[in-house]
């Protein structure tokens, strides 16, 4: 049962602290998603990646946040410094672009920033 | 830009039938979604459609009217897990970039 993975799955930090989510596509996937959801904005497309370039992060705050590829099955976001706005769940997806309709989701990282 | 416009709540009675509308503005529209989330879990795929008219699978539908900008999710004999939030989320622009509505909450009475 091919799942997508993240950890953490919940991290609290001070505001200041530099934060990094990690995500596992599911292999053979080439498309990875991070999406941002809060209560207010609902879920919102941070950045995304095709075969580990990225494609659009037109969503994502640049000069606090950043997201990479190392390889084909590790996505990282990092936050930093870390702000109390940042507080929001995480979700990573991916998919395969010869079925790009089907994006699935990992279980999230909450994140509380103090 | 892309707007999109669902409800926020709705309650529907087990057994019954539900309908979800959403309504979208986009430029190069290519596909509108259904996902189910429920509380304190990831989104999860129920539909995709990208042509004019009704896909069925099971209990649930999704119909579109790109003409109107117009989709709703039909979810038939209702039981209580199917209590959720429903999004809906339109792909255009280029690219597999999906823009979410706020989702629907429904909740499922006895």
């Amino acid at each position: 049962d091919a799942r997508v993975t993240q950890t953490p799955r919940d991290k609290v930090t001070e505001m200041g602290q530099e934060v990094t989510m990690r995500c596992q596509p599911i292999l053979g996937h080439n498309t990875v998603f991070w999406y941002r959801q809060t209560m207010m904005q609902g879920l919102e497309l941070l950045a995304y990646f095709r075969n580990r370039a990225p494609l659009d992060d037109s969503g994502m705050p640049k000069d606090r946040f950043s997201a990479e590829m190392p390889d084909a099955t590790l996505a990282t976001l990092k936050i930093q410094p870390s702000e109390p706005r940042d507080s929001a769940v995480y979700f990573c997806a991916s998919s395969n672009s010869g079925r790009a309709y089907e994006q699935y989701f990992g279980p999230g990282t909450r994140l509380t920033v103090t | 830009g892309q707007n999109i416009d669902q409800p926020t709540e709705m309650t529907a009675t087990e057994g019954a039938i539900v309908q979800i509308n959403c309504t979208y503005q986009t430029s190069g529209f290519n596909g509108l979604f259904w996902y189910q989330q429920h509380a304190g879990e990831a989104p999860t795929f129920l539909s995709y459609n990208v042509l004019d008219g009704l896909e069925e699978k099971g209990r649930f539908s999704s119909f579109l009217s790109r003409s109107k900008g117009y989709s709703y999710l039909l979810l038939k004999e209702l039981q209580m897990k199917d209590s959720a939030s429903y999004l809906c989320a339109v792909r255009g622009g280029g690219g597999n970039k999906l823009t979410f509505g706020t989702g629907t909450q429904l909740k499922v009475e006895l």
